[in-house]
């Protein structure tokens, strides 16, 4: 069984400031991480993912996270954001065998204001 | 359209009501899931098909719940006798399907079920 934790619910930041948004897992196999963003009222999209080889991942937008084995994490951060990134973020995971299939944290709201 | 369709977007039901709601996946995506996401929760995984085989059925919460991919392309969840804590977001996904490149899962922006 798979769990993950997003530590924080809503996060405030300002334009332009930096924003980093922790998500731990847990599981007993091998995973895939992935961030979803759900902008209001539209679905989820995916943001990025980490599948194998560099821990270090990166979106379009400037987004990046980093795959911790150790500490079983995979945070997300961005060094500058937009009044555009205000959204919310969700990490998950999945097995390798059973890619399809994801367990969700329960969501980040990121509120940027100017 | 190019996305993953949900009909309806919004959907009102009295208690003891069944419903049906509808999922276009992306044309040729071999996978199709379904999620519940409850207000102010992440998604929960409720099943999945690979074509029309419906292979994993373990998320969904009682046998009032039952879901249908007969042509292996568009799908129905079915929920019968509604209760109040049915009410939540409806999510569907397709994907290209295992083994054929493609990790990533394609989200519809969901039915938004309400039980009064």
């Amino acid at each position: 069984a798979q769990s993950v934790t997003q530590l924080d619910s809503q996060v405030p930041v300002f334009e332009e400031a930096p924003v980093e948004l922790r998500c731990n897992y847990s599981s007993s196999v091998s995973v895939y991480l992935f961030w979803y963003v759900q902008y209001p009222n539209q679905g989820l999209q995916l943001l990025l993912k980490y599948l194998s080889g560099s821990t270090l991942v990166e979106s379009i937008n400037g987004f990046e996270a980093e795959f911790n084995k150790s500490q079983t994490s995979f945070h997300l951060r961005k060094p500058s954001v937009h009044i555009s990134d205000t959204a919310e973020y969700f990490c998950a995971v999945s097995d390798t065998d059973s890619w399809g299939k994801l367990q969700f944290g329960a969501g980040t709201q990121v509120v940027v204001t100017p | 359209g190019a996305g993953v369709s949900q009909s309806p977007r919004y959907k009102v039901a009295k208690r003891g009501q069944d419903v049906a709601l509808r999922c276009d996946p992306i044309s040729g995506h071999v996978s199709l899931f379904w999620y519940q996401q409850a207000l102010g929760q992440g998604p929960e995984f409720l099943t999945y098909f690979q074509n029309e085989a419906q292979l994993d059925k373990s998320g969904l919460p009682s046998d009032r719940f039952f879901a249908e991919r007969p042509e292996g392309s568009v799908s129905t969840l079915k929920i019968q006798r509604t209760q109040q804590e049915d009410s939540a977001v409806y999510l569907c996904a397709s994907s290209l399907g295992p083994g054929r490149g493609s990790t990533e899962a394609f989200f519809g922006q969901g039915t938004r079920l309400t039980v009064v």
